[in-house]
């Protein structure tokens, strides 16, 4: 049974047209991460929430937001995705923060922006 | 920055043959470190892991070995099955961070 499920699988916005990517979660864990990683290189993490509290890599553009209602959801939001920002969003939940917890992954969203 | 790399970013072998897969990483404060799997389309799906105060960690088919001295982490895949073509991750995490992976490694068994 999947335990992190993303929506939707495939997803082809316009250029400038804000597009909300999906993540929930069945394991009740603390902390959920969003991933970027574009082909043939590996996820680049562009934040994460432990709880609520929300954590920013400093490179993320602020092009990308989040949100997390609650325990279970956690969106990210690209408010003008450009042709760049086309690529698998991978999210992630650990019970803990760091320190020997493990990652359990959804999917991924395909993003394809024209 | 630090980071976790890996050092080959394709690897060929045969089927039945054992497959070694490198990763080198520079953040000697690291304690937690996963090999992932990850098949085309899909998310990352996680193999084994290991922290800094073992050497060496087995399971079924896999072995990760962890040399903290040269800050080295290799995972070997024995008797090597088509099914195990893939592109390879590994990943450091540590305490109060976040999930760091290295550029991978593509796998590719043949028959």
């Amino acid at each position: 049974d999947a335990m992190v499920i993303q929506n939707p699988r495939y997803q082809v916005t316009q250029f400038g047209k804000p597009v909300t990517l999906s993540c929930s979660q069945t394991l009740n864990h603390n902390v959920m991460y969003w991933y970027q990683q574009k082909s043939s290189q590996a996820p680049k993490l562009l934040f994460h929430y432990y709880d609520k509290d929300f954590n920013n890599e400093a490179d993320t553009p602020d092009n990308f937001q989040s949100r997390r209602p609650n325990t279970s959801f956690c969106f990210l939001d690209i408010r003008s995705p450009g042709l760049g920002d086309a690529a698998m969003y991978l999210c992630a939940t650990t019970r803990e923060a760091g320190g020997g917890t493990e990652a359990f992954f959804g999917q991924g969203t395909r993003l394809t922006v024209v | 920055g630090e980071s976790v790399g890996l050092h080959l970013p394709t690897l060929s072998v045969q089927e039945g043959d054992n497959s070694i897969i490198n990763c080198a990483y520079s953040n000697s404060a690291s304690d937690y470190f996963i090999w992932y799997k990850q098949e085309s389309g899909k998310g990352p799906q996680f193999i084994i892991d290991i922290r800094s105060n073992m050497d060496k960690r087995q399971g079924q088919r896999v072995t990760v070995l962890l040399n903290k001295t040269v800050k080295h982490l290799s995972l070997q895949i024995a008797a090597t099955q088509p099914g195990d073509s893939a592109v390879y991750f590994c990943a450091e995490n540590q305490a109060g961070t976040a999930l760091i992976f290295g550029k991978g490694t593509t796998l590719s068994v043949s028959s």
